[in-house]
């Protein structure tokens, strides 16, 4: 069955550190499709990164990057020398294709950052 | 160049009543989908709408319907209101069925007392 796991509820970091958010994923489909949402207190979910299952090419986007291993089932997000408006829930989700998913999303549960100035 | 509306923003009910919320996708975009958060959750996926037909349904009561019109816009109707039903409902568009980006409104905060 598929599955988001973000085993982490909530992060508490103090400006400019670095940290890691943990997503881990369970899909019998070999194509599939890897998301990050940001979801700041307006509510609107804002799109950040989408990666397929063919390629674990690390990705880097200013001070965000990604880190997708399928030997793992992970797609762990790193945000580097973090700010208070970082402060969000971010969710991972999960996508695929040979289920017949027509694209619709499965997501985590979602990690609660704060950043402290 | 306008991104996904929704409307209305916050929604007060009791037990029974029946709703209708409505969305109106990113300009370019014809395919709608529509997703339920419950606090401290995640989204989870209700249904989808393309060409004006129902697609493919998540694990939701019929109780959930929804419609889509020629100009690519969504309405999702919930009849019989529980409490349970409080959440934030979120619309989400992109072209085409593939595995694009989703655009996610600002969502529909609905309390059912």
């Amino acid at each position: 069955a598929q599955k988001v796991t973000q085993a982490q509820t909530e992060i508490s970091v103090v400006e400019k550190e670095d940290v890691t958010l943990d997503c881990v994923y369970e899909t019998r489909d070999t194509t599939y499709y890897l998301f990050w949402y940001k979801q700041p207190p307006s509510g609107e979910l804002v799109f950040l990164i989408r990666r397929n299952s063919f390629d674990e090419q690390n990705e880097i986007s200013g001070r965000y990057s990604w880190n997708f291993q399928k030997s793992t089932s992970s797609f762990n997000f790193t945000i580097t020398a973090s700010q208070v408006v970082d402060s969000a829930v971010y969710f991972c989700a999960l996508s695929e294709a040979d289920g017949g998913s027509q694209g619709n999303l499965i997501f985590g549960k979602g990690t609660k950052l704060s950043v402290k100035p | 160049d306008a991104g996904v509306t929704q409307s209305p923003t916050h929604l007060i009910k009791t037990r029974g009543q029946q709703v209708t919320l409505r969305c109106s996708p990113k300009s370019g975009h014809d395919t709608v989908s529509w997703y339920q958060q419950a606090l401290g959750q995640g989204p989870q996926f209700i249904f989808q709408y393309y060409e004006e037909e129902e697609r493919q349904r998540g694990n939701f009561p019929d109780r959930f319907s929804g419609h889509q019109f020629p100009n690519y816009s969504s309405e999702l109707n919930v009849n019989a209101l529980l409490l349970g039903d409080s959440a934030l409902y979120l619309c989400a568009s992109r072209p085409g069925q593939g595995f694009n980006e989703q655009f996610f409104g600002p969502g529909t905060r609905l309390t059912v007392l």
